[in-house]
């Protein structure tokens, strides 16, 4: 069965102290790993899409890598404007299949 | 391009009453999908739409539940009637079926059944 399980469900850091959260999946055939941040009240905003092991994507202060089993998201001296819920996504055949999400809060 | 756009965003109904949410795609995007996001279980897929045919509808509760794509620019999802457990956030998100298979979500429509 295709599962996706994300770790920590929540992490509380400083500001300026760097961390990962992790994705687990399990899939038959996976065709692109997304990572989403959601705030509270919104809808999910795309951040990256990983297609095969080894890829990694950057954008400000993430990154995101992938393996065979399982994705990272690097966070590099996190400002309070990270705090966000960072969901996980596996696309197998036309569907997604999310995670439950890491909440992370960025303490000042 | 404005994104997704949903609306309302937010609902306060009655038990038993009608309630319709509508959402207007990113232009030219051809796959559209409905989800509901609670607490408890996270993000699910209601249905998935391709070029405004219903491809799954599998992630529909009930029959309570339908929803239409008359056009690429716009779809509505009906719950008749509605009651409390309905009571979700529901999205609506578009994507270009191609190089591009990300996903874009509308800002929601918070419904709440009392």
């Amino acid at each position: 069965e295709d599962q996706v399980t994300q770790s920590p469900e929540a992490l509380r850091l400083q500001e300026g102290e760097s961390s990962s959260l992790n994705c687990s999946y399990t899939v038959s055939g996976l065709r692109g790993l997304f990572w989403y941040r959601q705030d509270p009240g919104k809808g999910p905003e795309f951040l990256f899409t990983l297609y095969s092991a080894g890829e990694e994507k950057e954008k400000e202060r993430l990154k995101a890598t992938l393996t065979k089993k399982e994705s990272f998201l690097h966070i590099t001296a996190p400002k309070p404007e990270d705090s966000a819920t960072y969901l996980c996504a596996v696309q197998s055949n036309y569907q997604l299949i999310w995670g439950a999400g890491t909440k992370l809060i960025i303490k000042p | 391009d404005a994104g997704v756009i949903q609306s309302p965003r937010h609902e306060v109904t009655e038990m038993g009453q009608e309630v319709t949410l509508r959402c207007k795609p990113i232009s030219g995007h051809n796959s559209l999908f409905w989800y509901r996001q609670t607490m408890m279980r996270g993000l699910e897929l209601l249905i998935y739409f391709n070029n405004n045919v219903p491809i799954d509808d599998s992630g529909m509760p009930e029959d309570r539940f339908s929803a239409k794509m008359p056009n690429a620019s716009f779809s509505t999802l009906k719950i008749q009637p509605s009651e409390p457990r309905d009571s979700a956030v529901y999205f609506c998100a578009s994507r270009y079926r191609g190089e591009m298979p990300e996903a874009f979500f509308g800002q929601g429509t918070r419904l709440t059944v009392v």
